[in-house]
């Protein structure tokens, strides 16, 4: 997964419990991308960024904040953990030449809320 | 709001067999990807199909796009035991929004 660094790796929380999931990529590109994983569903988008300082809402947004406040990182944040966050979540940059729009991922952050 | 079905979900198959996947969606789309993800793993990029009628090949595995039937398949020949992965397909949504919407996957083992 090089140029996409996602942390933690692993996570546990207690319901109610805040905490914020880092994205950082080191090939200067614009686009970056939130989603989860779980069993059965694929993976769902919540949140990308199509630029620094821009985000916009993907499927599943509710419960979650993120922030790009610089071209390089890329932050979601659960305010108040829920049991229904429990998943793997994945950040990823948009990739590749015009036209191609591949999306590389991070290794993913597996989360569990109590 | 694009829709991407892929079927079957599972599929148990023979080494040396031959199967497809398919991957149906819902809306015009002239970018479509297939994804593979190893058990515990993140998502590796496999193919990128950018126009009707496209076709790309690597080792085993083959894909094809027809945007008019808004159809993608995913052929395997003589599969290997290596191939045994998750194979997703995935759909850019036109309009410029960027957002990438992904099929639940179909779950590939291959049996000795």
């Amino acid at each position: 997964n090089a140029g996409v660094t996602q942390t933690p790796k692993f996570q546990v929380l207690k319901t109610g419990q805040s905490m914020t999931l880092q994205c950082a990529q080191d090939m200067n590109h614009n686009s970056m991308y939130w989603y989860r994983q779980d069993p059965g569903m694929g993976l769902r988008l919540i949140y990308y960024s199509a630029s620094e300082g821009t985000t916009d809402k993907g499927e599943v947004p509710n419960g979650y904040n993120v922030s790009r406040l610089n071209k390089r990182e890329f932050s979601l944040r659960l305010e108040s953990a829920a049991p229904s966050q429990t998943s793997v979540y994945f950040c990823a940059i948009r990739t590749g030449g015009a036209g191609a729009n591949v999306l590389t991922f991070g290794a993913g952050s597996r989360l569990t809320v109590l | 709001e694009l829709k991407v079905e892929q079927n079957p979900l599972f599929l148990s198959m023979q080494e040396g067999k031959n199967y497809t996947i398919y991957c149906n969606y819902s809306t015009t789309s002239d970018r479509l990807y297939w994804y593979r993800q190893d058990p515990g793993k993140s998502l590796e990029s496999l193919f990128v199909l950018l126009s009707n009628g496209a076709v790309k090949q690597e080792g085993r595995l083959m894909a094809s796009l027809d945007t008019k039937a808004r159809l993608s398949t995913l052929h395997i020949t003589a599969a290997v035991h290596d191939l045994s992965a998750t194979y997703f397909c995935a759909v850019l949504s036109q309009g410029g929004s960027e957002k990438l919407v992904f099929g639940k996957g179909t779950k590939l083992t291959v049996n000795p």
